[in-house]
């Protein structure tokens, strides 16, 4: 598609329950990002694929959170166990690399607003 | 660290007034993005810059590339309600396949 599309808009679990948040990214995309948005400003960033591979993860806090990008399906960010501190809006980027920039412009999907209770 | 630090973080002005936000970093990036989001939705990229030295415009919007590639600045002449958003510089480092965003300017026009 010609948009990053991300599922579900809202998700509400109980401390504890298991996350899955999905992004399908605009196709010819070769990259996917993820990203936290906590407070309202800042973004931190979790995850990135170049295709189905992992290309940057130093972002990720591993021990509760993966990700995935499958062939021909939408990618996937999983909480388990969530905790309070997890309530945030997560996006997905995707994403060309420009060698001539040498920059990845990036398009944001709308967001998934996690809210943890 | 590389970090790149946003100023001012927030900002209210009159619609009409011109505006700076100014992006910095102590280390070199290959290129700069600044992006705008505005509540409840993602950011969206407005323009990229490569060259140290560069000007981009986009119709009320002035983007420049510091000559050494650590800062930028966006500068917003008359600037209108529609304005109102959450602004955001990000870029990749040189020579890494990183890519860090600044720490935000929150500018509200008001009608």
């Amino acid at each position: 598609g010609e948009e990053v599309a991300q599922t579900p808009k809202h998700l509400v679990r109980g401390e504890g329950q298991k996350a899955k948040l999905y992004c399908a990214p605009i196709k010819g995309h070769s990259y996917v990002f993820w990203y936290q948005q906590v407070l309202k400003n800042e973004f931190k960033f979790l995850i990135s694929f170049q295709n189905e591979n992992v290309f940057d993860e130093t972002g990720m806090p591993k021990e509760r959170f993966s990700a995935k990008c499958l062939p021909n399906s939408p990618c996937s960010l999983e909480i388990q166990a969530t905790k309070l501190e997890d309530s945030a809006v997560y996006f997905c980027a995707s994403s060309q690399y420009d060698m001539v920039a040498s920059s990845y412009e990036q398009y944001f999907g709308p967001g998934t607003r996690l809210t943890v209770t | 660290t590389q970090l790149l630090e946003q100023s001012p973080q927030f900002l209210s002005i009159q619609e009409g007034e011109n505006l700076t936000v100014y992006c910095n970093s102590s280390s070199v990036f290959s290129s700069l993005q600044w992006y705008r989001q505005e509540p409840g939705e993602g950011p969206v990229l407005l323009v990229t810059v490569v060259t140290g030295g560069e000007v981009k415009k986009l119709k009320r919007l002035t983007f420049q590339f510091g000559d050494a590639r650590k800062d930028s600045s966006l500068h917003i002449t008359a600037a209108q309600p529609g304005d109102t958003g959450l602004y955001l510089c990000a870029g990749p480092p040189s020579g890494t396949y990183k890519y860090i965003f600044g720490t935000g300017t929150r500018l509200k026009v008001l009608a």
